[in-house]
């Protein structure tokens, strides 16, 4: 059962224009979710978080949306540039723990 | 250290033998994570430690799986008679336990092992 999805595996974009990764959850529990991006032989690095009691959190040029009714959200990379190549995961956690539950990842390649 | 540290970095062991896999998570972080990528995989959830509460063992795949948490600090994840399908990145993460919840889970670099 996967409680947190990433349904686009991969995502090329041109340099300069806006990316757009999405995620989607099942358990209405969740109240936390948060953005790591992953190079090759390196863990996951944090990117941007954001509670339930928001739906917009901006940091820079990443900005990740949430659609509680939708269970539903996604990060915005504007303006993309060839260094955000990486895998990007999202994660949710909630239902009294801080236990994190990890989407599939999905690859996105910046193209100059 | 500053960061979470996991060792070894990498890991060949013959199928059927033991391995140890070990994590020093950030000073003063009371949460501890393991998680697995298998190739083309996303990340697995496997145990999560919280200060001296029992263990959230819900994702080890079986029973060949185990882990513990010495003292609230250092994690060792134990695999035994390893399987070819165990090869994979373990990663192990830490967080603090903050309210309202802000804090995120910092990764190591992982142990990548292979099982021949």
């Amino acid at each position: 059962d996967q409680q947190v999805k990433q349904n686009s595996p991969s995502l090329s974009v041109q340099e300069g224009r806006i990316s757009i990764l999405n995620c989607d959850y099942t358990n209405s529990m969740f109240d936390y979710f948060l953005w790591y991006k992953k190079y090759p032989a390196e863990g996951p690095t944090f990117l941007i978080s954001i509670s339930s009691i928001k739906d917009k959190n901006e940091d820079g040029r990443f900005t990740v949306f949430l659609n509680k009714s939708a269970k539903h959200l996604s990060l915005h990379i504007v303006p993309s540039q060839p260094g955000d190549s990486a895998v990007y995961f999202c994660a949710a956690s909630g239902s009294g723990t801080y236990k994190y539950i990890f989407g599939t990842g999905t690859r996105l390649k910046v193209l100059a | 250290g500053a960061g979470v540290s996991q060792s070894p970095s990498n890991k060949v062991t013959e199928k059927g033998k033991d391995v140890e896999l070990r994590c020093d998570p950030i000073s003063g972080h009371t949460a501890l994570y393991w998680y697995r990528q298998s190739l083309g995989q996303g990340l697995e959830f496997l145990i999560y430690f919280q200060g001296n509460s029992a263990p959230d063992k819900s994702g080890l795949p079986s029973d060949r799986f185990s882990a513990e948490r010495t003292g609230g600090s250092v994690s060792t994840l134990t695999i035994q008679r390893t399987q070819q399908e165990d090869s994979a990145v373990y990663l192990c993460a830490s967080s603090l336990r903050q309210y309202p919840r802000s804090a995120e889970a910092f990764f190591g670099q992982g142990t990548r092992l292979t099982v021949v």
